[in-house]
């Protein structure tokens, strides 16, 4: 079965550069939620969109946007990185038929050093 | 503003032992509860979802409990295999989608 794929798995940047993560979700979810996870911390929320709008907003970083495009794609733009970006971002995707009973799927997490 | 704990933070026991692993949250007004698997590195494989009008889930070796209005979860592994050492973490799903994790439980299972 088609998992969420997450591109690039592994990214190394530099301070103050500028990094574009993707997210493609199981086909026909039309819900994608992104997810940073620090070393040794749990994921934290980022932001969610359902039918190419936002629906909801976490902890992110003003330097951090991201949109769902027409193919349901998502991408995560994260500018001026700073040490502290250094995590592992998760993508997930759901059919959002039922929040009760449809889990998310995540992909493998790309895996983001600032150096 | 919900929080999701998890205890024990570290926990390693002899191969075949049950063992159970608690999460509480501080807000009962959630749509499901669901258990992820993590290994070293890895992302996060569903274990079990409870619905929020559900007392639990089983799969396999694994059984998941829920008790909203105390705002606990439980799950229980039983005849516990070096293979199941992971963290595992509980997530509170609120109304908008999105998940609230816990800091997770590390289980080490030893031959």
């Amino acid at each position: 079965a088609a998992g969420v794929i997450q591109s690039p798995r592994h990214l190394i940047k530099e301070k103050r550069e500028t990094a574009t993560l993707k997210c493609y979700p199981i086909p026909r979810h039309d819900t994608v939620y992104w997810y940073q996870q620090g070393p040794g911390q749990d994921p934290q929320f980022l932001i969610s969109f359902y039918e190419k709008m936002q629906s909801d907003k976490g902890s992110i970083p003003d330097r951090f946007s991201a949109q769902q495009f027409s193919d349901y794609h998502s991408e995560l733009n994260m500018s001026s990185l700073e040490l502290g970006d250094s995590a592992l971002y998760f993508c997930a995707s759901s059919p959002r038929r039922d929040l009760s009973t449809d889990t998310q799927y995540f992909g493998p997490g790309t895996r983001l050093t600032v150096l | 503003k919900q929080e999701v704990t998890q205890i024990p933070a570290a926990l390693s026991v002899p191969e075949g032992e049950n063992l159970v692993l608690n999460c509480s949250f501080t807000d009962s007004a959630i749509y499901n509860l669901q258990w992820f698997r993590q290994d070293p590195g890895k992302g996060l494989t569903s274990l079990l979802l409870i619905q929020s009008s559900q007392r639990e889930q089983t799969s396999g070796r694994l059984n998941a409990s829920l008790d909203k209005s105390s705002g606990r979860s439980t799950l229980y592994i039983a005849a516990s295999q070096p293979g199941d050492s992971a963290t595992y973490l509980c997530a509170v799903e609120t109304n908008t989608g999105k998940l609230i994790f816990g800091q997770g439980t590390t289980l080490q299972v030893k031959p």
